[in-house]
Order: C-alpha cells, then sequence, then structure tokens
C-alpha cells in the first residue's frame, strides 16, 4: 500500500533554533519526493522537489534530504523564524502518475518568541 | 497572473442540500485536481482532470461530481450534502515537469471551508 508518514506530529521550539523533520514512504514506483509548507487556512506551497538522483535540495533557509534507498526524506530548518510557524507537508509521486500523488499527514511547527 | 483561485472562501450547507465549489487557473495547465483535508489526515484526491473535457475519479469520489468544460475552470458539484462532507476543499492545477519521468509540479488555490449542518 502507498503511504507517506511524517514525524513527528507537532513540533514546538524556539526562534533562532533548528529542527529537523521526517518523512518515510511506501510509494512506488518512486517518481519524486516534495515538502510543501501550509500556512493555517492556506493552501500548500511548495518548499523543495526532488527526483531519485538528488539526494538534496535547499531553499533558502529549507533543506531537504532524500535517502531513495531507506525511503527517507527530511526537512531541516535553520535558524528558524516566527513565520515558519506551519504545517509541513510530505507529498510522493508515483511515475507517470497524475493521480497516485501521496499526501502525509504533516508536521505542525510552532516557534514561539 | 493570479494562479489557482476558488470560490466561495466559505459555506454552509444544511444535509441534503447541493452546491458547486468553482476552480479557475490562469497558468494554462493542463491537469487538475479536487482534493479534501479533513483534521489529522493528509490531502485526499477526490477527483481529477487531465485536460478539457475529460474526468477521473480519484480516491474518495463517492457522493461528488466534476467537470471540466473550459480549460480553466475545474466544478466540483455536490449532489446531497452530508454532514461527512464537512472539511476544507483544495482544488490544485499542474502541468509535467520535463525531464523528471512524468513528475508533476502543483500549485493549490486557497481553499473553501464547508460545513453541512
Amino acid at each position: 500500500k502507498n503511504q507517506v508518514e511524517q514525524s513527528p506530529q507537532s513540533l514546538i521550539i524556539l526562534e533562532g533554533k533548528n529542527c529537523t523533520l521526517q518523512c518515510n514512504y511506501t510509494v512506488s514506483p518512486f517518481s519524486n519526493l516534495r515538502w510543501y509548507k501550509q500556512d493555517t487556512g492556506r493552501g500548500p506551497v511548495s518548499l523543495t522537489i526532488m527526483t531519485f538522483s538528488e539526494n538534496t535540495k535547499s531553499n533558502g533557509r529549507y533543506t531537504a534530504t532524500l535517502d531513495a534507498d531507506t525511503k527517507q526524506s527530511s526537512l531541516h530548518i535553520t535558524a528558524s523564524q516566527l513565520s515558519d510557524s506551519a504545517s509541513y507537508i510530505c507529498v510522493v509521486s508515483a511515475y507517470s502518475s497524475a493521480s497516485k500523488i501521496i499526501f502525509g499527514s504533516g508536521t505542525r511547527l510552532s516557534i514561539r518568541p | 497572473n493570479a494562479g489557482v483561485t476558488q470560490t466561495p472562501k466559505f459555506r454552509v450547507l444544511k444535509t441534503g442540500q447541493s452546491m458547486t465549489l468553482l476552480c479557475a487557473q490562469d497558468m494554462n495547465h493542463e491537469y487538475m485536481y479536487w482534493y479534501r483535508q479533513d483534521p489529522g489526515m493528509g490531502l485526499r484526491l477526490i477527483h481529477y482532470s487531465v485536460g478539457e473535457g475529460t474526468t477521473a475519479k480519484g480516491e474518495v469520489p463517492d457522493g461528488y461530481n466534476v467537470s471540466r468544460l473550459k480549460k480553466q475552470n475545474f466544478l466540483l458539484g455536490l449532489e446531497s450534502a452530508a454532514p461527512s462532507q464537512t472539511s476544507v476543499y483544495f482544488c490544485a492545477s499542474s502541468y509535467p515537469m520535463i525531464g523528471t519521468g512524468g513528475t508533476y509540479e502543483q500549485y493549490f488555490g486557497p481553499g473553501t471551508r464547508l460545513t453541512v449542518t
């Protein structure tokens, strides 16, 4: 069964600290993995996208890693800011299928001043 | 560009009522999707379309119908609303990413919050 599992479900950190969010998946055949940021009351917005051959991708203070062998990904946030408070969603797509896009349930990140 | 827009933003229905949610995109994307998002769960695909005049069922299609009469619009209809359809509905559109074996970059609308009482 195609699944995407994220951990932790929620996380609270102090402003300025770093954090790492985890994503494990079993989607096959694997095509790409994306991390989205979803602010409260808004639609998801893409942060990074990685294909099978990529093992790291950065977008400002966000760095995603992918280990296709162990089917794990992480999203590292450096020097967190209050605006980073949001849900972070891991999304895995299957090869050549517009419908087989599996969403994780997200990690709710709260940044405290 | 407005990107992906959805109307309405909020709606309250009584059980048994019907309504249509409208999604519009101005990026000339071929693919469009309707998802629902419920607490503690990932987004789930209701229906999708790979081009004007075509639609297909997703993971949770029961109780919903869709139409794609124009490339830029994708309509989601609830024929007889039920409390189980209380959710936040997101529309998305996408284009195939060249050289990535069919990877699709999706762009989402702001969502419609629907409550069925």
